[in-house]
């Protein structure tokens, strides 16, 4: 069965401090891997996808993540936070192609602090 | 970038009345189109996927009858909540893909509605 675990819910950092957000997924098939960030009210927002090349993939924001088939993980990392990016964070797993929809994690919450 | 563009943003209905929203893509063709909806701290949850001029395929426990669903184009899909009930409440968001994947999947902004 295709499924996206994200094993925290809510996650609090310093402004400054680096982040990294879990993403572990089980999928039948070569992955196309995303993570989206949505404010409160707001509609998602892509910040990254993977599907091939490069593990290491860079995205908007500053924020990358890195693929490890090995690990079915796909972990999102940012060296030092922002107060702004306070938000939810979503990891999804689809196909490259076709009309088959995203499979989303239940969502990780993250809070800055001063 | 492909954008999607969803309206209304926010709408008030009263109890028994109908409410469509709209998502439009905006510089590809949307041939496929999901519908999700999303209650207050929680993960989307799939509610139907559309075809331009197909039926909508809608998930189990979706209400069909109330939730209709039209993609009568490759640029625009439209969801009415029918005889709106409070509990039908929530925040809707409509994601597009185009068949050859090549813009991902595009996601409109959402609309909250509340029907009172």
């Amino acid at each position: 069965a295709q499924s996206v675990t994200q094993p925290d819910i809510h996650i609090t950092v310093s402004e400054g401090a680096s982040l990294e957000l879990r993403c572990n997924y089980s999928y039948g098939a070569t992955p196309y891997l995303f993570w989206y960030v949505q404010s409160p009210g707001q509609g998602l927002q892509l910040l990254l996808k993977y599907f091939s090349g490069d593990t290491l993939v860079q995205g908007i924001k500053g924020f990358e993540a890195e693929f490890k088939r090995s690990q079915s993980s796909f972990n999102l990392r940012k060296p030092s936070v922002h107060w702004s990016d306070a938000a939810e964070y979503f990891c999804a797993v689809g196909p490259n192609s076709g009309n088959t929809p995203l499979v989303f994690g239940k969502g990780t919450r993250l809070s800055v602090i001063a | 970038g492909a954008v999607v563009s969803q309206h209304p943003s926010r709408v008030i209905c009263k109890s028994g009345t109908s409410v469509k929203i709209e998502c439009r893509s905006l510089d590809f063709q949307a041939t496929t189109m999901f519908w999700y909806r999303q209650f207050p701290k929680q993960s989307l949850m799939l509610m139907a996927t559309s075809n331009e001029g197909s039926k909508a395929t809608y998930e189990q426990g979706v209400e069909k009858d109330k939730f209709l669903i039209n993609h009568a184009s490759l640029t625009l899909s439209t969801l009415t909540v029918t005889s709106a009930h409070p509990e039908d409440s929530s925040f809707y968001i409509c994601s597009a893909r185009d068949q050859q994947g090549y813009y991902g999947y595009t996601f409109g902004s959402g609309t909250r509605l509340t029907v009172v």
